[in-house]
């Protein structure tokens, strides 16, 4: 069970503005930095938001995180057919002196 | 080009041993912290344990006492010792990189392709 909730599904259509929560506790969002990562089928994590609100190198600005107490977001505009993946929340928790994943949300674009 | 590689992965048996390796290329492993990231098939990321520059280690609880992380700074290589193989132990081992040193700030970067390990019977 993680100590990181998200929703299991979220869905959207191309083009429109689809967000995904991430909800915590004191002891890790709320005193910590929270990051987002994309996982295409198949494939390899990939580190899409560090820090909150960070975009690595190559990430599109379509892509952007927001944190306010115990809970973050990951916010897609302008959604594309290549965004179907499952996206993490993670972050490091006091309580656990490690790092946390929350279980994942399935992005579908109908 | 920073590059992750991991191998050793396969099947074992119950309560079996396995070495998993990640050998590194662009950047030097002993500088870096240096994580496992499991995750087991149709579920979620689960990290497992990390180095510290320093050569500190930490392990999840669910690992505790039976894995053991290392790294051969020659080899620019880091490894998975896992010994007492159970069935919740069988998924896809990631090797992954964080860049940052700051308590709490701990995020992966580079992350390899993945090595499955399967514990079976």
């Amino acid at each position: 069970q993680s100590v990181l909730t998200q929703p299991p599904s979220a869905s959207g259509t191309p083009g429109q503005r689809v967000t995904i929560s991430c909800s915590g506790s004191s002891s890790n969002i709320g005193s910590n930095y929270v990051y987002w990562y994309q996982q295409l089928p198949g494939t390899a994590p990939k580190l899409l938001i560090y820090r909150n609100n960070q975009r690595p190198s190559g990430v599109p600005d379509r892509f952007s995180g927001s944190k306010s107490g115990t809970s973050a977001s990951l916010a897609i505009s302008g959604l594309r057919s290549e965004d179907e993946a499952d996206y993490y929340c993670a972050a490091w928790d006091d309580s656990l002196s490690g790092p946390e994943f929350g279980g994942g949300t399935k992005l579908t674009v109908l | 080009e920073v590059q992750l590689v991991e191998s050793g992965g396969g099947l074992v048996q119950p309560g079996g041993s396995l070495r998993l390796s990640c050998a590194a290329s662009g950047f030097t492993v002993s500088s870096n912290y240096m994580s496992w990231v499991r995750q087991a098939p149709g579920k979620g990321l689960e990290w497992v344990s990390v180095i510290y520059s320093g050569g500190s280690t930490y392990y999840a609880d669910s690992v505790k006492g039976r894995f053991t992380i290392s790294r051969d700074n020659s080899k620019n290589t880091l490894y998975l010792q896992m010994n007492s193989l159970r069935a919740e132990d069988t998924a896809v081992y990631y090797c992954a990189r964080s860049p940052s040193p700051y308590y709490g700030d701990y995020y992966f970067d580079y992350w390899g392709q993945g090595t499955l390990v399967t514990v079976s019977s």
